[in-house]
């Protein structure tokens, strides 16, 4: 069965700083690839997302993602973060059109 | 472009009593909706699909007598949680797929607490 890994549960950085999320599935093809970002109390945003092509994945608010398929990763970065991207954020897959499969999620804190 | 809301946003009920979740998508047809749930500081737990004009399909231990799912048109589902109890207390999350089948849009959430 198919799995997606968040090995950080807590990050924090200093606004201004980069910031990468690291997320690994398991799967025998490569899936759908998302990212989203939930504030507390909200639902989730797309931020970005992956099916095939270009390997590097621009999103909203700044952020980029890059599929490395020899790593089965789709790491999650932006170069200067800003207080207001504390968040949730999950990393999720989907097997060709089919549900989601949820990380368990990094929780993004922003020192000033 | 792809909105997806709920309401209400908040609910509070009496224990015993049930209470219904909307689920719309406002700018696109959505042949699927997913219902999660998800409990504090933890990911989200998908409950049931539920597809237009069918039975929805629950995951296994959601129990589908008591979360009832309704999804009468491209963009409406309904959950309806019936004889709620204190257990049932949560954040309901919903989702709708695009027709491409490639992306999930998600709803604000709707929390529920059952006295």
């Amino acid at each position: 069965a198919q799995s997606v890994t968040q090995p950080d549960i807590h990050i924090t950085v200093s606004e201004g700083a980069s910031l990468e999320l690291r997320c690994n599935y398991s799967y025998g093809a490569t899936p759908y690839l998302f990212w989203y970002v939930q504030s507390p109390g909200q639902g989730l945003q797309l931020l970005l997302k992956y099916f095939s092509g270009d390997t590097l994945v621009q999103g909203i608010k700044g952020f980029e993602a890059e599929f490395k398929r020899s790593q089965s990763s789709f790491n999650l970065r932006k170069p200067s973060v800003h207080w207001s991207d504390a968040a949730e954020y999950f990393c999720a897959v989907a097997p060709r059109a089919q549900k989601l499969v949820f990380g368990q999620g990094t929780r993004l804190t922003i020192n000033p | 472009g792809a909105v997806v809301s709920q309401h209400p946003s908040w609910v509070i009920c009496k224990s015993g009593t049930s209470v219904k979740i909307e689920c719309r998508s406002l700018d696109f047809q959505a042949t699927t909706m997913f219902w999660y749930r998800q409990f504090p500081k933890q990911s989200l737990m998908l409950m049931a699909t539920s597809n237009e004009g069918s039975k929805a399909t629950y995951e296994q231990g959601v129990e589908k007598d008591k979360f009832l799912i309704n999804h009468a048109s491209l963009t409406l589902s309904t959950l309806t949680v019936t004889s709620a109890h204190p257990e049932d207390s949560s954040f309901y999350i919903c989702s709708a797929r695009d027709t491409q089948g490639e992306t999930q849009y998600f709803g604000p959430g709707t929390r529920l607490l059952v006295l």
